[in-house]
């Protein structure tokens, strides 16, 4: 069974500090790694993704890969309160439909 | 990214009956997939379906309960049949772009 871990949180952290979310993923074989932020009600957005081990920006975000220790991970710069939501980690593993295998998410409160 | 549409947003339907949702992309795709997203949980695959194909159902979904259409590359309905509470949820259709996944706004159903 492939597995995504997330820890649930609330992750809670003041206006413009530095958001940190992790995720776990049990088959080696995975090929990408996607982060989603799900607002409560809504259907998950796409932020980012990320294939290659190291790190890929994109504004505030960074995306970080460690296919040696299979964890990805998340960073928020400057986080706002607009960024108060669940974020989900989804990986990839391969095959031919590409289907998506979600953790649980992390709830992230951004403290004004 | 893509523009996606589900019909309907919401509905309160009585157990014992059936509900098809409907689900509209802007472009041509080839996969189209089908979630399930319970309360206060993640996303759950059901089903892959491919323009011309049979869906390919995840384990614990069967055709017979949720039965699949992919009449062409921009439309795909998914029915839920003789639904018992269990299967109040949000139901989400997405589909892929290169690497990527991005979701329809769901359609929340809630079972009496």
């Amino acid at each position: 069974q492939k597995e995504v871990e997330q820890n649930s949180g609330p992750l809670s952290v003041p206006e413009g500090a530095i958001a940190s979310l992790n995720c776990t993923y049990s088959d080696r074989g995975s090929q990408s790694f996607f982060w989603y932020r799900q607002y409560s009600g809504k259907s998950p957005e796409l932020i980012m993704f990320i294939y290659s081990n190291g790190d890929k920006e994109d504004g505030r975000f960074t995306a970080q890969l460690n296919k040696a220790s299979q964890y990805v991970s998340l960073l928020i710069r400057d986080s706002q309160p607009s960024d108060s939501a669940t974020y989900l980690c989804a990986v990839n593993g391969g095959g031919a439909t590409n289907k998506l295998i979600f953790g649980t998410g992390t709830l992230l409160a951004v403290q004004p | 990214s893509a523009v996606i549409s589900q019909k309907p947003s919401r509905d309160i339907c009585q157990r014992g009956t059936s509900l098809t949702i409907q689900c509209q992309v802007d472009s041509q795709v080839t996969m189209m997939f089908w979630y399930r997203q319970q309360p206060g949980q993640s996303l759950t695959l059901i089903a892959t379906a491919n323009q011309g194909s049979e869906a390919t159902y995840e384990s614990g979904f069967v055709i017979d309960k949720f039965p699949i259409s992919r009449p062409n590359l921009t439309f795909s309905t998914l029915t839920v049949s003789n639904m018992s509470p269990e299967d109040s949820s949000i139901y989400l259709c997405s589909v892929e772009r290169g690497y990527e996944q991005y979701f329809g706004p769901g359609t929340r159903l809630t079972v009496t």
